[in-house]
């Protein structure tokens, strides 16, 4: 059974400060995909990346950047010179090639980021 | 291009009752799927819907039934509520390309339910 663990549930910082999110995930598949998702106060989950299973290439989207590494099981997502707007609850998440789109959830991590 | 859409936006029951939500997915998708997000929690897989058909189905009772109709709008059914069914409920569309079915979710803002 597939299993994605977020251990923060809340983190706490200064605007401009640096933050990572850690990701860690549990599946028997050898294809897998992994997501980060936003979900603002709206409720609306915002897509932030999606990543398959044989790319293990660090990738940076402006402030955001996220590390990929198979041999521990981690997907963490780190947002540089963090904003205010940032302040959301951030899902990492998994989909096995044979799920059609499904995703198994973490419990998410709260960020809160303070002026 | 509206984006996914559902409604109602809240609604309140009483244990017992029936609830019908809607979700009409974004322009194009051809998938919808359904997941429930208890307060503080990430949100769990309910099932899935493609060519009105259920697909996939998560660890739910059969309480929980759906449908999708020709246009690819979707409504979750919830008989005999329980307490335990207060959250948001959260519809996703998709769009199938041959073999790629992991293709990014888009998601609505939810609708939430609270069973008193």
């Amino acid at each position: 059974a597939q299993k994605v663990t977020q251990a923060q549930t809340e983190i706490s910082v200064v605007e401009k400060e640096d933050v990572t999110l850690d990701c860690v995930y549990e599946t028997r598949d050898t294809t897998y995909y992994l997501f980060w998702y936003k979900q603002p106060p709206s409720g609306e989950l915002v897509f932030l990346i999606r990543r398959n299973s044989f790319d293990e290439q660090n990738e940076i989207s402006g402030r955001y950047s996220w590390n990929f590494q198979k041999s521990t099981s981690s997907f963490n997502f780190t947002i540089t010179a963090s904003q205010v707007v940032d302040s959301a609850v951030y899902f990492c998440a998994l989909s096995e090639s044979s799920g059609y789109s499904t995703l198994t959830f973490g419990k998410g991590t709260m960020l809160l980021v303070s002026p | 291009d509206a984006g996914v859409t559902q409604s109602p936006t809240h609604l309140i029951k009483t244990r017992g009752q029936q609830v019908t939500l809607r979700c009409s997915p974004k322009s194009g998708h051809d998938t919808v799927s359904w997941y429930q997000q208890a307060l503080g929690q990430g949100p769990q897989f309910i099932f899935q819907y493609y060519e009105e058909e259920e697909r996939q189905r998560g660890n739910f009772p059969d309480r929980f039934s759906g449908h999708q109709f020709p246009n690819y709008s979707s409504e979750l059914n919830v008989n005999a509520l329980l307490l335990g069914d207060s959250a948001l409920y959260l519809c996703a569309s998709s769009l199938v390309q041959g073999e790629r079915h992991n293709e990014k979710l888009f998601f609505g803002s939810g609708t939430q339910l609270s069973v008193l």
